[in-house]
């Protein structure tokens, strides 16, 4: 199989604060993950590019200093939201690519509940 | 630029009838292209994708979709609806390689008894 978890699957956060969610590839090594974001009833948007090793590489739009982004190895990668606000309220969702797969397919989980009161 | 067109945001269905989700892409490459599922806050499954060959590609839970290049669509179809098919589901083509996804708005599949 191929297996991500993501931890929290729920986190609810004072405004200012920062909350870090955790991506995990469990039984494969993933030099690739990806960071999307889910509104509701909306569709996902990719927000940046995970390389273990290196920078992320963010979307147009996207605040890097804000969503920070670290793969420091090839099963992990954290997204930290740094002095949340309530319009960060939202589901994000990792993916990861299997190591040398040639990177056709990406693997999903299960989504991070983010609510900033 | 890719990006990626989902006709219609609901779509209702008796079950045991035919499923038939549209999806159209428009891709500068030969694109990689996928069908997600998606329950009630879980994350997305993989119900099949398209990167090269044979053009009638099959999934999981009896989906099957087609590329046509000349029309630019891979549509998503199913001979018979079951009640736990009801869900949304996203259409979604990448260029390959490490390149995130790019998902079309998303279709929820209604299945009426």
């Amino acid at each position: 199989g191929a297996v991500v978890s993501q931890h929290p699957s729920r986190v609810i956060c004072k405004s200012g604060t920062s909350v870090k969610i955790e991506c995990r590839s469990l039984d494969f090594q993933a030099t690739t993950m990806f960071w999307y974001r889910q509104f509701p009833k909306k569709s996902l948007m990719l927000m940046a590019t995970s390389n273990e090793g290196s920078k992320a590489t963010y979307e147009q739009g996207v605040e890097k200093d804000k969503f920070l982004i670290n793969h420091a190895s090839l099963t992990l990668s954290t997204l930290t939201v740094t002095s949340a606000h309530p319009e960060d309220s939202s589901f994000y969702i990792c993916s990861a690519q299997k190591t040398g797969t040639g990177g056709r397919e990406q693997y999903f989980g299960p989504g991070t509940r983010l609510t900033v009161t | 630029a890719q990006s990626v067109t989902q006709l219609g945001s609901h779509v209702s269905v008796s079950e045991g009838a035919l499923v038939l989700l549209r999806c159209n892409y428009s891709s500068s490459v030969p694109p990689y292209l996928f069908w997600y599922v998606q329950y009630p806050n879980q994350g997305l499954q993989l119900l099949l994708k398209y990167t090269t060959g044979a053009t009638l590609v099959k999934g999981i839970n009896g989906f099957e979709a087609e590329f046509k290049k000349s029309e630019t669509s891979f549509h998503l179809t199913k001979p018979s609806a079951h009640m736990s098919d009801a869900a949304e589901y996203f259409c979604a083509v990448s260029r390959g390689g490490a390149d995130g996804l790019t998902f079309g708005k998303g279709t929820h599949l209604i299945i009426q008894p």
